[in-house]
């Protein structure tokens, strides 16, 4: 079964608006969790990794005021989108470690995020 | 020269035959290398996962790694129409705790199984 969930799957919002997406680990306790970003026809693009109780860690180019990342426990990570614009809209995905001790990663299912 | 290159595709294998599968990488410090598949709509799912030159099998599917090539590839005997996806190559060069860990994903390889 699914060891990695999202919430919500898909959401549709308005420009300026703000969006929250949540993504659990449903099984293990998970220190680290990563935020990925794919476009239409594109490859899947590390954002940030996710650290519990820390600041994320933003790859260059993602803008840490626009995209806040909060691992407030160990099974919890959420990635708010703030006042999101059109190019913005994309298929945002989680993941985490499939343990604490391999760098293997299984992925949430993702959400598709439209801005209007 | 990008970090993770694949053939974009489309490949066409008929049922039943041998769909290979490859990719390449550019960083030779690169420790560990995956293979995801990822259906239309659909997030990646693992497939494999490589450390060591050779191969390592499962199943249907067998992986292969060379380093000294930087060259990884992914085959799949019997193919179903099940298998027609996105295939994804992913690499890491970094290690858990040192705060390098990222893995860099290919562009994909659309495969399409012809029954």
């Amino acid at each position: 079964g699914a060891v990695v969930s999202q919430h919500p799957s898909r959401v549709i919002c308005k420009s300026g608006t703000s969006v929250k997406i949540e993504c659990r680990s449903l099984d293990f306790q998970a220190t680290t969790m990563f935020w990925y970003r794919q476009f239409p026809k594109k490859s899947l693009m590390l954002m940030a990794t996710s650290n519990e109780g820390s600041k994320a860690t933003y790859e260059q180019g993602v803008e840490k005021d626009k995209f806040l990342i909060n691992h407030a426990s160990l099974t919890l990570s959420t990635l708010t989108v703030t006042s999101a614009h059109p190019e913005d809209s994309s298929f945002y995905i989680c993941s985490r470690r499939t343990s604490g001790s391999t760098d293997t990663q299984y992925f949430g299912p993702g959400t598709r995020l439209t801005v209007l | 020269q990008k970090e993770v290159e694949q053939n974009s595709g489309p490949l066409s294998v008929p049922e039943g035959a041998i769909a290979s599968l490859n990719c390449t990488y550019s960083d030779r410090g690169s420790q560990s290398f995956f293979w995801y598949r990822q259906y239309s709509g659909k997030s990646p799912e693992l497939i494999m996962s490589i450390y060591s030159n050779g191969d390592k099998e499962d199943g249907r599917f067998t992986a292969q790694l060379n380093k000294a090539s930087q060259y990884v590839s992914l085959l799949i005997r019997d193919s179903q129409p099940s298998d027609s996806a996105t295939y994804l190559c992913a690499v890491n060069k970094g290690y858990i705790g040192f705060g390098n860990e990222k893995l860099t994903f290919g562009t994909g390889t659309r495969l399409t199984i012809i029954p």
